[in-house]
């Protein structure tokens, strides 16, 4: 079955460069949620979209932005990178029909490394 | 303000023994209650749900509102229970998929 694809796996940086993510949901997924999870630590939530709306916004610094296009994909644009960048961040979908149990499948992740 | 705490770090035990692994919330209101689970080398996926109370690869888990407590329990751990274990409340109303991932435990089972 098809699953949240997530691309690169891997994105080495420089500080102040510029970092996109892509993330590519479950079909007839929804919603797409992004979270960062640096090392050592839990996964935070970031953003999430529905419908191509931004639905919710978590601890998401003003730096990064994403959104979410016609075809469900999403992409979050990191600028101004920082050291602290350095993180797996991990897309999920939903699907919010009738039969939604609230359950999110996740993509592998993408690791970013901020030299 | 909304935290999970999942105090062991690492839970090791044999194969055959209960396992139990702690999580507390602390968090305003009457949350969605989630347990996912990442094997290794496999993206993290959902265990099980508290409203669907159904029993998911021998595991369950309690809400104790009183306490703030969503344990998983298992009476007999198998070697392929190994695996990073996340408590997750789920923020804000019903579906919204903005959940609050605890710190984790790491089962350990050992033959």
């Amino acid at each position: 079955a098809a699953g949240v694809i997530q691309s690169p796996r891997h994105l080495i940086k420089e500080k102040r460069e510029t970092a996109t993510l892509k993330c590519y949901p479950i079909p007839r997924h929804d919603t797409v949620y992004w979270y960062q999870q640096g090392p050592g630590q839990d996964p935070q939530f970031l953003i999430s979209f529905y419908e191509k709306m931004q639905s919710d916004k978590g601890s998401i610094p003003d730096r990064f932005s994403a959104q979410q296009f016609s075809d469900y994909h999403s992409e979050l644009n990191m600028s101004s990178l920082e050291l602290g960048d350095s993180a797996l961040y991990f897309c999920a979908s939903s699907s919010t029909g009738w039969s939604n149990t609230g359950e999110l499948f996740f993509g592998e992740g993408s690791r970013l490394t901020v030299l | 303000a909304q935290r999970v705490t999942q105090p062991e770090k690492l839970l090791s035990v044999f194969k055959g023994a209960p396992v139990e692994l702690k999580c507390n919330y602390s968090y305003s209101g009457s949350p969605e209650l989630f347990w996912y689970v990442q094997y290794s080398r496999q993206r993290l996926q959902l265990l099980l749900r508290h409203i669907s109370r159904e029993s998911i690869k021998g595991f369950t888990a309690d809400l104790n509102k009183g306490e703030t407590s969503f344990h998983l329990k298992k009476p007999f751990a198998q070697e392929e229970d190994s695996a990073m274990y996340y408590c997750a409340p789920e923020m804000g109303s019903s579906n919204t998929g903005k959940l609050i991932f605890g710190q984790g435990t790491t089962l350990q089972v050992k033959p």
